[in-house]
C-alpha cells in the first residue's frame, strides 16, 4: 500500500524558515517523480514544485511565488522527500501536501499544516 | 501559464441523479505525438487530501466508482457523475500537467439538494 506521511510543519514567524519531509512507503520512491502542492485555508489548490526521479535527471521546477525561496530535494536511500522554506510570508500559511506524479498527482500524503503569522 | 476555469463554482444535485462538471483551459492540453489529453480529476472531501479520480481525461483511477466518467479533448472537459451518492458530497477539481507550472480549476462544490 502506498503512503505518503508529511511531517515538520507548525508556527513560523515571517522571515523564518522551516523543513518539510514526506516520508514515502509502498513503492519504488527512487523511481518516481514527486511534488508538493499545497491549500491555503478555505482555498483551493497550488502547485509548489517537483523532483524528477535521479535516474531523469533530479532536476527541479517550482511555482513562480516560491521560486528562490522554497527548495526541493530528496534521498532516495531514506524514501524521503524534503521540501526547504526559507523567508516564509503569511500568504505561504497552508496544508503542504506531497504527491506523486506519474504525471498526474495519484497519490497524496495527508497534509501537514504550516502556519506563517507573527 | 495554463488557466483552467471550472464551471459552475457549486451545484445541488438529488440523489440518484446526473452531476456534471465543466472545466475549459486557456489554451489545448492535447499532445498530438500521442493523443492524450494532459488533463485529471480530483475529488476532495472536507478534512481529507484530494484524490486522483481520472487522469488523461477519460481514464479511471483504480477503484473509483464506474459511475465517474469523464470526457473531451483539447481545451474542454466534463466530469461527470451518472448517479449521485452522498458519499460523492465533495470538491472537485480539474488539472492540466500538459505544462509546468500544473494548474488547477478553482474547484466545484457538489451538495445534495
Amino acid at each position: 500500500e502506498v503512503q505518503l506521511v508529511e511531517s515538520g510543519g507548525g508556527l513560523v514567524k515571517p522571515g523564518g524558515s522551516l523543513r518539510l519531509s514526506c516520508a514515502a512507503s509502498g513503492f519504488t520512491f527512487s523511481n518516481v517523480w514527486m511534488s508538493w502542492v499545497r491549500q491555503a485555508p478555505g482555498k483551493g489548490l497550488e502547485w509548489v514544485g517537483r523532483i524528477q526521479s535521479n535516474g531523469d535527471g533530479g532536476t527541479t521546477e517550482y511555482a513562480a511565488p516560491v521560486k528562490g525561496s522554497f527548495t526541493i530535494s530528496r534521498d532516495d536511500s531514506k524514501n524521503t522527500l524534503y521540501l526547504q522554506m526559507n523567508s516564509l510570508k503569511t500568504e505561504d500559511t497552508a496544508v503542504y501536501y506531497c504527491t506523486t506524479m506519474s504525471p498526474a498527482l495519484n497519490y497524496w500524503g495527508q497534509g501537514t499544516l504550516v502556519i506563517v503569522s507573527s | 501559464d495554463i488557466v483552467m476555469t471550472q464551471s459552475p463554482e457549486s451545484l445541488a444535485v438529488s440523489l440518484g441523479e446526473r452531476a456534471t462538471i465543466n472545466c475549459k483551459s486557456s489554451q489545448s492540453v492535447l499532445y498530438s505525438s500521442n493523443n492524450k489529453n494532459y488533463l485529471g480529476w480530483y475529488q476532495q472531501k472536507p478534512g481529507q487530501p484530494p484524490k486522483l479520480l481520472i487522469y488523461w481525461a477519460s481514464t479511471r483511477e483504480s477503484g473509483v466508482p464506474d459511475r465517474f466518467s469523464g470526457s473531451g479533448s483539447g481545451t474542454d472537459f466534463t466530469l461527470s457523475i451518472s448517479s449521485l451518492q452522498a458519499e460523492d458530497v465533495a470538491v472537485y477539481y480539474c488539472q492540466q500537467y500538459y505544462s509546468t507550472p500544473p494548474t488547477f480549476g478553482q474547484g466545484t462544490k457538489v451538495e445534495i439538494k
